[in-house]
């Protein structure tokens, strides 16, 4: 069954320390998407990635870093340096270069710092 | 640039009355239409789309037509459940297919 996950679905965190969240794709997609969500907003783009090897920042990537190793796999680091990091982070892909395609998402991953 | 307006919310409706739900939108060329839904706590999900002008897209009762004339994109239901209380979002892609633009949402409750 194709989609994508996201693993931690809550995750906690201590002020000061860094924290990975977990994005995978089995859909053969070659872009990849991470949004911020706070409560009651829309969606804010952090960063995207077009194609293995490569990303770009998006409207709030400061605090946050990625990497794109592997086309299935596209991890979210978010970094002590971000100020204000609790919120709910939903990974997205799409086929990329096409028009008419969609984005597809994972459930999300509710970050609570302490 | 691009972007998406939609009606803000929340909008409360009691079960079977009509829904509306207004979104307009700015691009360049001719964007791809999007509406997705998001249930509490979840990610969202693909309601329905329209990928040209004056397409119709439908799904679970819901339908939006594109309409190039007033950039819209609204979406209806005749009859909405409770199991329909969840964000509705409105987006769009560009030409590209490598940019997708979202509006703010519309949080819909119903109630029986």
């Amino acid at each position: 069954d194709g989609g994508i996950t996201q693993s931690p679905k809550y995750l906690f965190r201590k002020e000061g320390q860094n924290v990975t969240l977990s994005c995978e794709q089995n859909l053969n997609h070659d872009a990849m998407y991470w949004y911020r969500q706070d409560p009651g907003q829309g969606l804010r783009l952090i960063y995207y990635s077009q194609i293995v090897n490569d990303f770009q920042k998006g409207d709030i990537a400061e605090g946050y870093s990625v990497s794109r190793e592997k086309k299935e796999s596209f991890p979210l680091t978010v970094t002590s340096a971000q100020k204000n990091p609790t919120a709910f982070y939903l990974c997205a892909s799409s086929i990329g270069g096409v028009m008419y395609n969609e984005q597809f998402f994972g459930p999300g991953t509710r970050l609570t710092v302490l | 640039g691009n972007s998406v307006t939609q009606m803000e919310g929340p909008v409360t409706l009691s079960e079977e009355a009509f829904l509306t739900i207004n979104c307009t939108y700015t691009a360049t060329g001719y964007p791809s239409l999007f509406w997705y839904v998001q249930y509490p706590g979840e990610g969202l999900q693909l309601l329905l789309k329209a990928t040209k002008a004056d397409d119709k897209g439908s799904n679970k009762g819901f339908e939006a037509t594109y309409r190039k004339e007033t950039t819209s994109f609204h979406l209806e239901k005749g009859s909405v459940q409770v199991s329909d209380s969840a964000v509705y979002f409105c987006a769009l892609s560009d030409t590209t297919g490598n940019q997708f633009y979202f509006g703010t949402g519309t949080s819909l409750t119903v109630i029986p």
